[in-house]
């Protein structure tokens, strides 16, 4: 069974710029997740999406992030400015619903510069 | 949203029995104890969960006290490659969940096995 697909798996980009992460979850699977890990600390939830809905998107900086998740399938992660501090793994998770275990990606890892 | 208190490093032997102790004060009714394992540049896994008593599967074995407010993982004969990062989560997972789950991700515990 294939796993939850991500990329790139490394992205460099200069402050102010933008970026773009995808996330391909586990086929059938309805929710789905973007976390943000910083080195040295746990995974933090940016945003839960429940096939195209937006469940939770309390921790996500809307000023500078944004994501969708069209046709409740494929999501993308956005952040435009990028700043410095943005630096971290994002990953996704997705899950056959809300209710049951997570499956993570590999994650993509994002230096601002 | 209840928030966990683990040992940020524990250090152990190829072989032993390695437990993992999670505190969990304000556990609610609903919530559920869930236990990730993370590798180096990898995404976390999920180990095991459970709600009270004792849940065992291929991999390891959660221990529930009855007043639910701590939890012990326990890794049976470790090897090198069960060194990782450990996360102990509380969250709102039974059927009544509707679409809120919440898991608060601490620092988790840095596991070192050595040989």
């Amino acid at each position: 069974e294939a796993g939850v697909a991500q990329s790139p798996r490394y992205k460099i980009i200069e402050k102010r710029q933008s970026v773009a992460f995808w996330c391909n979850p586990i086929s059938g699977h309805a929710t789905l997740y973007w976390y943000q890990q910083i080195l040295g600390q746990g995974p933090k939830l940016l945003i839960q999406f429940q096939n195209n809905g937006v469940v939770d998107d309390s921790q996500l900086p809307k000023d500078r992030f944004s994501a969708e998740r069209l046709k409740g399938v494929d999501s993308t992660l956005k952040i435009q400015p990028a700043k410095l501090e943005d630096s971290a793994v994002y990953l996704c998770a997705s899950s056959l619903n809300t209710n049951t275990e997570a499956f993570f990606g590999q994650g993509t890892r994002l230096t601002v510069v | 949203l209840a928030k966990t208190t683990q040992p940020i490093s524990m250090d152990s032997y190829e072989g032993q029995e390695v437990n993992i102790t999670c505190s969990h004060n304000n556990i609610a009714t609903n919530d559920y104890i869930t236990w990730y394992q993370q590798f180096p540049s990898q995404g976390p896994r999920f180990i095991i969960q459970g709600y009270k008593t004792k849940v065992t599967n291929e991999v390891a074995s959660l221990f529930i006290p009855a007043d639910r407010k701590s939890s012990t993982l326990s890794l049976p004969r470790v090897s090198l490659s069960d060194t990782a990062v450990y996360y102990c989560l509380v969250g709102d997972n039974g059927v009544n969940a509707g679409n809120n789950r919440k898991l608060i991700w601490g620092l988790g515990t840095s596991l070192a096995v050595n040989p």
